[in-house]
C-alpha cells in the first residue's frame, strides 16, 4: 500500500509565499501530482512531477525529491482565490491511477 | 480541452430510493473513467474504475451491486445508488483520462454530484 502524508491545514498572509509539504511510502514510485480544490468543487489540475526537481508554473511550483520520498507545492504572491485544499496523489506499482493523499487546507488572510 | 461534465450537481431523494449520476467526456473520449466518493474533509476515495464496455473494477470494500457503473460508450459512464441510505450521502466525484493527449495520466475531473439522502 501506500502512505501519504500532508498537513492539514495552513494559514498565510496574502502576497506571501507557502510551502505545502507532501511525504510519500510506496513501491515502484511513478510519479505525482498535485491538485487544487475548492470547497464544494472537484479538483483542478496543477502540477506533475515524475523526475527530481522543481518544475514552475506561473505562481505555482512543485518540487519532488525520489530519495526522499518528498514533495512541495510552493504558492508565491498569494491571492485570496488561493484559499482551498491542495491534494498531493502518487502513483505507483505500475498503476495509472493515483492514491490522493487528505489534502492540506490552505486559508489566506488579508 | 480534457473537459468532463456530470449531472446533476445535487441530489436530494429519500432513503430507499435509486439515484443515477451521469458522468461525460465533452472533448474526448475516454475508455477507462473513475469514480470517487468524499466525505467531508476527507481524501478522495476510490470506489471503482469504469470500463468501456466491460465489467467496472471495483475497489476493495465497494459493494458493486449498491454502486452499479455502465460505460456504454466513449463519452459516457453512470453510476447509479441503488436503495440508498443516509450514509450514502456524500460527494461523488468522476474523473476521466485523455488517454490520446495526456502521456502523464492525468485524471480531469468532473464538477461533483452532492448526493444528501434523507
Amino acid at each position: 500500500g501506500q502512505n501519504i502524508d500532508q498537513p492539514t491545514e495552513m494559514t498565510a498572509t496574502e502576497g506571501a509565499i507557502v510551502q505545502i509539504n507532501c511525504t510519500y511510502q510506496t513501491s515502484g514510485f511513478n510519479g505525482l501530482f498535485w491538485y487544487q480544490q475548492h470547497a464544494g468543487e472537484a479538483p483542478t489540475f496543477l502540477s506533475y512531477n515524475v523526475l527530481d526537481g522543481l518544475e514552475e508554473k506561473g505562481r505555482f511550483s512543485s518540487f519532488l525529491s525520489r530519495s526522499k520520498g518528498y514533495s512541495y507545492l510552493l504558492l508565491k504572491e498569494l491571492q485570496m482565490k488561493d484559499s482551498a485544499s491542495y491534494l498531493c496523489a502518487v502513483k505507483s506499482g505500475g498503476s495509472y491511477i493515483p492514491t490522493f493523499g487528505r489534502g492540506t487546507s490552505l486559508i489566506v488572510h488579508p | 480541452g480534457a473537459v468532463v461534465s456530470q449531472h446533476p450537481s445535487w441530489v436530494i431523494c429519500k432513503s430507499g430510493t435509486s439515484v443515477k449520476i451521469e458522468c461525460r467526456s465533452l472533448d474526448f473520449q475516454a475508455t477507462t473513467m473513475f469514480w470517487y466518493r468524499q466525505f467531508p474533509k476527507q481524501s478522495l476515495m476510490l470506489m471503482a474504475t469504469s470500463n468501456e464496455g466491460s465489467k467496472a473494477t471495483y475497489e476493495q470494500g465497494v459493494e458493486k451491486d449498491k454502486f452499479l457503473i455502465n460505460h456504454a460508450s466513449l463519452t459516457l459512464s453512470t453510476l447509479t445508488v441503488t436503495s440508498a441510505h443516509p450514509e450514502d450521502s456524500s460527494f461523488y466525484i468522476c474523473s476521466a483520462r485523455d488517454e490520446v493527449r495526456s502521456s502523464t495520466d492525468t485524471q480531469y475531473f468532473g464538477p461533483g454530484t452532492r448526493l444528501t439522502v434523507l
